[in-house]
């Protein structure tokens, strides 16, 4: 089984400044990992996703996550942001065997000011 | 109309009515899943159908009863629900069932559900 901890719940932050979101996961095997996007009063968009190979993930709309294995922690970044990126962002894992589900974190809600 | 859409977008019923959600998938994909989406908690996987049989159930009460006649449409038929179960549904698809820890899932706009 895995888990899911975002560990901010709401992120005010100017426009033009960086963000960052913290995810943390905790698995007993190994996992993929995931970043999602929820636009007011739309459903889900994949932002980026960690696989294998290189440990910079690069997304859409200028994001990126490292995925650090020893601190089990897959952290969204962006230098900066913009009113646009105002929306709710969800971190998501899964383990590596054939069919295993998505489990998600409770989300951390951006809100970019001008 | 691309990607996946939901009908209703918004739906209020009470407790004694019975009503279905409805997804369309317009992406050629094999997989499809309900979700719950409740104010301040995760997102919470209901129900995943590969090839329109359903792979899993995730506890989900009897009142909720899924059903996918094909491949590109999936339903959420409910009936004598409880005001926690209020929530945003959404349905999503994946191309591959086997391999969805690796493929992509495409989200719909989700179903505001109100039970009063």
């Amino acid at each position: 089984a895995q888990s899911v901890t975002q560990l901010d719940s709401q992120v005010p932050v100017f426009e033009e400044a960086p963000v960052e979101l913290r995810c943390n996961y905790s698995s007993s095997v190994s996992v993929y990992l995931f970043w999602y996007v929820q636009y007011p009063n739309q459903g889900l968009q994949l932002l980026l996703k960690y696989l294998s190979g290189s440990t910079l993930v690069k997304g859409i709309n200028g994001f990126e996550a490292e995925f650090n294995k020893s601190q089990t922690s897959f952290h969204l970044r962006k230098p900066s942001v913009h009113i646009s990126d105002t929306a709710e962002y969800f971190c998501a894992v899964s383990g590596q065997a054939a069919g295993n589900k998505l489990t998600f974190g409770g989300g951390t809600r951006v809100l970019v000011k001008p | 109309e691309t990607g996946v859409t939901q009908t209703p977008r918004h739906l209020v019923m009470g407790m004694t009515n019975k009503k279905s959600l409805k997804c369309e998938q317009h992406l050629g994909h094999n997989a499809m899943y309900w979700y719950k989406q409740s104010a301040k908690k995760p997102l919470e996987l209901m129900f995943v159908y590969n090839f329109k049989e359903q792979t899993e159930n995730n506890s989900v009460p009897s009142r909720f009863s899924p059903e996918c006649p094909n491949s590109s449409h999936l339903f959420l038929h409910l009936h004598t629900l409880q005001p926690e179960d209020s929530a945003l549904y959404l349905c999503a698809s994946s191309p591959d069932p086997a391999g969805a820890a690796l493929s992509e899932q495409y989200f719909g706009p989700g179903t505001r559900l109100t039970v009063t």
